[in-house]
């Protein structure tokens, strides 16, 4: 069984301000976790991806994530918001034993403070 | 890039219509899936497909619901009697090789059922 939660509904950060949206996992084998943005009426955009290489990933835009298993975690970073970086942000975990389905947190609404 | 092309882009359908949503995957990608966004949920998995059959479903893609490769570069979703309930955000992925797990997102769909 896989699982994700993330712990925010809604954040909002001031511009030039750091970023953190926070996500927890549950995960019967070694999992792949993933960040996805999807803005106003968009698709869902992959930001980075965790696959048991480097725990600390960097992705577009500024972002990074690092994945700590001794706390079932893959949060979220930024060091400086912008404002196109408001969002709804997406985690989602992939167990890697033949499991095909992407399981999605219920996301994170960032809102940016001009 | 390469990207996944889904059309149309927003469809209107009377309740009991069939519908058919329409997705180029990326090219020479080999595993194909659909996942649905009612508003203001979580993304939710409905169904992969490889090899020209599903390779898994969830309790969503029930009868009413069924997914085609017509050609080798169409990938369909077909809901044969649409309800209320239907009325989403579809969105079809796809995958390259089986030691690759990053799915590629299209932009969507948005089926309203009236």
């Amino acid at each position: 069984a896989q699982s994700v939660t993330q712990l925010d509904s809604h954040v909002s950060v001031s511009e030039g301000t750091p970023v953190l949206l926070r996500c927890n996992y549950s995960s019967s084998y070694s999992p792949s976790l993933f960040w996805y943005v999807q803005h106003p009426n968009k698709g869902l955009q992959l930001l980075l991806k965790y696959t048991s290489a480097a725990t600390l990933v960097k992705g577009i835009n500024g972002f990074e994530a690092e994945f700590k298993k001794s706390e079932t975690s893959f949060h979220l970073t930024k060091p400086s918001a912008h404002m196109s970086d408001a969002a709804e942000y997406f985690c989602a975990v992939i167990s890697n034993f033949g499991n095909e389905k992407l399981t999605f947190g219920t996301g994170t609404r960032l809102t940016i403070i001009p | 890039e390469p990207e996944v092309t889904q059309t149309p882009s927003h469809q209107v359908t009377q309740m009991g219509q069939e519908v058919i949503l329409r997705c180029v995957p990326i090219s020479n990608h080999l595993y194909f899936y659909w996942y649905r966004q009612i508003l203001g949920q979580k993304v939710e998995f409905l169904v992969s497909f490889y090899n020209n059959e599903i390779s898994e479903k969830s309790e969503i893609f029930d009868d009413q619901f069924s997914v085609e490769r017509p050609d080798g570069s169409n990938f369909t979703l077909k809901i044969r009697s649409t309800k209320l309930e239907d009325s989403a955000m579809y969105f079809c992925a796809s995958r390259g090789r089986r030691n690759t797990d990053t799915q590629y997102f299209g932009p969507g769909t948005r089926l309203t059922v009236l």
